[in-house]
């Protein structure tokens, strides 16, 4: 069974960074691209981007210079960093799988649970 | 703000079919494949359609979806009262370089 268990949620003051994690199981992680997407509270989802096999990224415009994405294969996880914090990016984060031929033909079939970031002073 | 637009809800009576739409542009889903997802409250998204109008495995074929020109549809028969939940499509845009969602709707079976 395919499993993406994401960190626990977090609360960070303005400024500051935050570091998720996406554990995976079930599927061999090294073959699979891994997206972000994030949901502010009662809004709609936004991509946030991917990090592929072979660790290259693609960012959302909005997020270019202030999120990195990482993934230790050995570890079967994803990590997401969102630094400069500010209450707008209060949301739950999420992680998931693609399927599909790549790029813009994907498909996100599996998603973790989801972690939620709280930025308040 | 979007740039896939869903109306933000639709309600409909167990039995009856209920068609969501989702308006796009020429460089979203004019030309690229349309997904859809559904998600409850508290939970995360979770795959509906993909690639237009196909069904995972494990979504029933009360769900069935289409695109025209710029816009995507979906169509629920039957309605029932598990259907209760958020629906947003997607697709990628070829101006901005990544996935767009729409707002989604939020379905209520009266």
């Amino acid at each position: 069974q395919v499993h993406l268990v994401q960190s626990g949620a977090e609360v960070k003051r303005p400024g500051a960074s935050v570091k998720i994690s996406c554990q995976t199981s079930g599927y061999d992680f090294s073959a699979f691209s891994v997206h972000w997407v994030r949901q502010a509270p009662g809004q709609s989802l936004e991509w946030m981007g991917w990090i592929t096999t072979a660790q290259g990224t693609k960012y959302a415009q909005k997020f270019q210079g202030r999120v990195t994405f990482t993934r230790d294969t050995s570890a079967n996880t994803a990590y997401l960093e969102l630094r400069s914090l500010t209450s707008a990016d209060t949301a739950v984060y999420y992680c998931a799988r693609p399927r599909g031929s790549g790029g813009r033909y994907s498909y996100l079939d599996y998603w973790g649970q989801g972690t939620l970031v709280t930025v308040s002073s | 703000q979007s740039v896939l637009f869903q109306p933000p809800s639709m309600s409909g009576t167990p039995g009856q079919t209920l068609t969501l739409s989702c308006s796009g542009s020429s460089s979203n889903i004019g030309k690229n494949p349309v997904n859809w997802y559904y998600q409850t409250p508290g939970k995360a998204p979770q795959l509906l359609i993909f690639s237009n109008d196909q069904r995972p495995s494990e979504i029933p074929d009360r769900f069935s979806a289409s695109t025209s020109g710029s816009s995507a549809s979906l169509a629920i028969s039957g309605l029932q009262s598990e259907d209760e939940a958020d629906y947003f499509c997607s697709s990628w845009d070829d101006k901005v370089q990544g996935w767009l969602f729409g707002g989604g709707t939020k379905v209520t079976v009266l």
